[in-house]
């Protein structure tokens, strides 16, 4: 299965700066995710991001807050701008490949 | 439109079984199964289809319902390795995953 290399790991941010979260897949594939994690709660997607195409966001977010980039079949950007406490969280990159998702190892976001 | 898991936590003791439910209230393609241990990312064990296909795990086994839109895993003869927290996941025809609400499993000897 694919192994997704996510940077950086962890980060402490001020408020209203914004961190740049990169994922990269050891192979090609066609969809990309992007999910965030509250500690001890369940994922919630955030946007689907596929090469070529603009991100497709879930309610709730917009791309203004959370823009993704996806140049190439391996590799995915989510920035979270304009940090507020209320965005500190668990960010997992996700791709698809054949029947099972496969997830990066997450960065903890912690804004203060 | 959360799918939503019952119980929210077990305790079981090794060799024991467990069945972990999911319920959608949305139509589903397909159910998948995932379970996350503490800090770590969550990590695919299976997934059922419509029509009765299943992939994934050799020791686990789930069951869909189609019609009543839920789900459920069959953990047994437990280990300790199978603590963690199991969340299904509906995908509801494009390929993006929402995941349910978590069921938190310990295993103790």
């Amino acid at each position: 299965s694919a192994v997704i290399s996510q940077k950086p790991s962890r980060d402490i941010c001020q408020r209203g700066t914004s961190l740049t979260i990169q994922c990269q897949v050891d192979s090609q594939v066609t969809m990309m995710f992007w999910y965030r994690q509250q500690p001890g709660q369940s994922l919630t997607l955030i946007a689907t991001a596929n090469q070529g195409s603009e991100a497709t966001y879930e309610s709730g977010f917009v791309i203004d807050k959370f823009p993704i980039s996806r140049p190439n079949l391996t590799f995915s950007t989510l920035t979270v701008s304009n940090m507020s406490p209320e965005d500190s969280s668990i960010y997992l990159c996700s791709a698809l490949e054949g029947y099972g998702y496969t997830f990066g190892s997450g960065t903890r976001l912690t804004v203060v | 439109q959360q799918p939503v898991q019952s119980p929210q936590a077990v305790i079981l003791r090794e060799g024991e079984d467990a069945v972990i439910n999911c319920s959608s209230s949305k139509a589903l393609y397909s159910v998948h199964w995932y379970r996350q241990k503490h800090g770590e990312a969550p990590v695919f064990l299976m997934i059922l289809l419509k029509g009765g296909e299943q992939k994934g795990h050799e020791k686990i086994s789930a069951s869909f319902n189609e019609k009543k839109q839920q789900s459920s895993l069959y953990l047994t003869a437990s280990q300790l390795s199978y603590s963690g927290t199991y969340f299904c996941g509906t995908e509801r025809g494009a390929n993006n995953l929402f995941f349910g609400t978590g069921t938190r499993l310990t295993v103790i000897p």
